[in-house]
């Protein structure tokens, strides 16, 4: 039963190209989220997906970033004209459908990204 | 919005002493988590508490859970070499799973 499953783990990009982290929710999980962790700093939650549909993106930057569930295939996270300040460790974690509120977040390994 | 602080930020123990974590949050919560972070891994997920009141321990560690003074508590018993890593503290409120996570405490346990 695999896990969390994301890629690439880790990735260079110069300032100004895109970069794309991929997420593939473990088995029966419906529900993703994207959280970024800066150097030395605890996670900051980003945007929570299901199928289709974004439900909550409070956490992400109002220009560049954007993130997909589709139908078919993994959640994507897009970063847009990279700067150096996007430089971070990105983690992706999964849920079951929603039993009662209590459901817990199953992490992936994280896709680091280094903007030079 | 609901603002998690944790402390110590770092600690430093020796092997076999014993020291508490504290986890405090601003706003009421449904759950509180736990997890732990090696080095350029994955968090592991250590303890989920629920209600007020509630303890949970596994090996050298052991969670508590104050509602009523919004506090968390992980406790380390004769800590081991092992332990080194980041714990976080994380909540959870509503029905979606989405958490809030604290500032992080790194923990080095020296011989």
């Amino acid at each position: 039963n695999a896990g969390v499953m994301q890629n690439p783990r880790h990735l260079v990009r110069r300032r100004g190209q895109e970069a794309r982290l991929r997420c593939s929710p473990m088995k029966g999980h419906s529900h993703v989220y994207w959280y970024r962790q800066l150097p030395e700093e605890g996670l900051k939650f980003m945007v929570y997906l299901q199928k289709e549909n974004i439900i909550d993106e409070s956490g992400m930057p109002k220009e560049r970033f954007s993130a997909e569930f589709p139908k078919e295939g993994p959640s994507i996270l897009r970063i847009q004209q990279v700067v150096r300040g996007d430089s971070a460790a990105y983690f992706c974690a999964s849920s079951p459908p929603a039993t009662g509120g209590a459901g817990e977040l199953f992490f992936g390994e994280g896709s680091r990204l280094t903007v030079l | 919005e609901l603002k998690v602080e944790q402390n110590p930020l770092f600690l430093s123990m020796q092997e076999g002493k014993n020291y508490t974590i504290y986890c405090n949050y601003s706003t009421t919560s449904d759950r509180l988590y736990w997890y732990r972070q090696d080095p350029g891994k994955s968090l592991e997920s250590l303890f989920v508490l629920l209600s007020n009141g509630a303890v949970k321990q596994e090996g050298r560690l052991m969670a508590s859970l104050d509602t009523k003074a919004r506090l968390s508590t992980l406790h380390i018993t004769a800590a081991v070499h092992d332990l080194s890593a980041t714990y976080f503290c994380a909540l959870g409120a509503g029905t979606a799973s989405k958490l809030t996570f604290g500032t992080g405490t790194r923990l080095q346990v020296t011989l």
